[in-house]
């Protein structure tokens, strides 16, 4: 079975300050993305990554950057937290994108509050 | 950007009814996931459609993608308090644009 781990279940942090959100993937997986889930808005894409060192934008990646060092490890980071950063993060992986690339498998989620 | 329109946004029922869930587009898919999601808990994949017309089952779930590429149902047949969470369709479209609907947040009360 595919595995998505995130560093934390829970998060709270103080306005102003830098946010480290991990995912690692065990399954070889080439796509990674970070996506927020809010309350009526659904999953929104913040970033994904195809390849190691590489990242495209989402739909809202302002306030947002990322790092693919590693294949199995993308990391969201939130370079000063603001209020209304306060959300669920959710990672995925998947095949890519000649294959099943929108059979995305998650991790637990991080709801991170920032205050 | 292309919109997925979930309905009805929120269902309770009782356990043992049937119920039906959609997703919409007005725009054709080239393909359509469905994911619960339990609460607290990540999505996880139930199945993915492709070819038009198409029905899938998953013991009590059945998916069809509509004739037209543009629709997906879920039916779930004698509903099961474990039914509960929120399911959410997910798409993409022809110019590789992809995104999720809000869900449909489903509560089955014993």
């Amino acid at each position: 079975d595919v595995k998505v781990t995130q560093s934390s279940r829970y998060l709270v942090k103080r306005t102003g300050e830098k946010v480290f959100l991990e995912c690692v993937q065990d399954m070889d997986h080439e796509n990674m993305f970070w996506y927020r889930q809010d309350p009526g808005l659904g999953l929104r894409l913040i970033y994904f990554s195809y390849d190691v060192k590489m990242k495209e934008k989402g739909d809202i990646p302002e306030g947002y950057s990322v790092s693919r060092e590693k294949k199995e490890r993308f990391s969201l980071i939130l370079e000063s937290a603001s209020t209304n950063q306060t959300s669920m993060y959710l990672c995925a992986s998947s095949l890519p994108m000649s294959g099943r690339a929108y059979e995305q498998y998650f991790g637990p989620g991080t709801r991170l509050t920032v205050t | 950007t292309q919109l997925l329109e979930q309905s009805p946004q929120f269902l309770s029922i009782q356990e043992g009814e049937n119920l039906t869930v959609y997703c919409n587009s007005s725009s054709v898919f080239s393909s359509l996931q469905w994911y619960r999601q339990e609460p607290g808990e990540g999505p996880v994949l139930l199945v993915t459609v492709v070819t038009g017309g198409e029905v899938k089952k998953l013991k009590r779930l059945t998916f069809q993608f509509g004739d037209a590429r543009k629709d997906s149902s879920l039916h779930i047949t004698a509903a099961q308090p474990g039914d509960t969470g929120l399911y959410l369709c997910a798409g993409d479209w022809l110019d590789n644009d992809m995104r999720f609907g809000a869900g449909t947040r489903l509560t089955v009360k014993p």
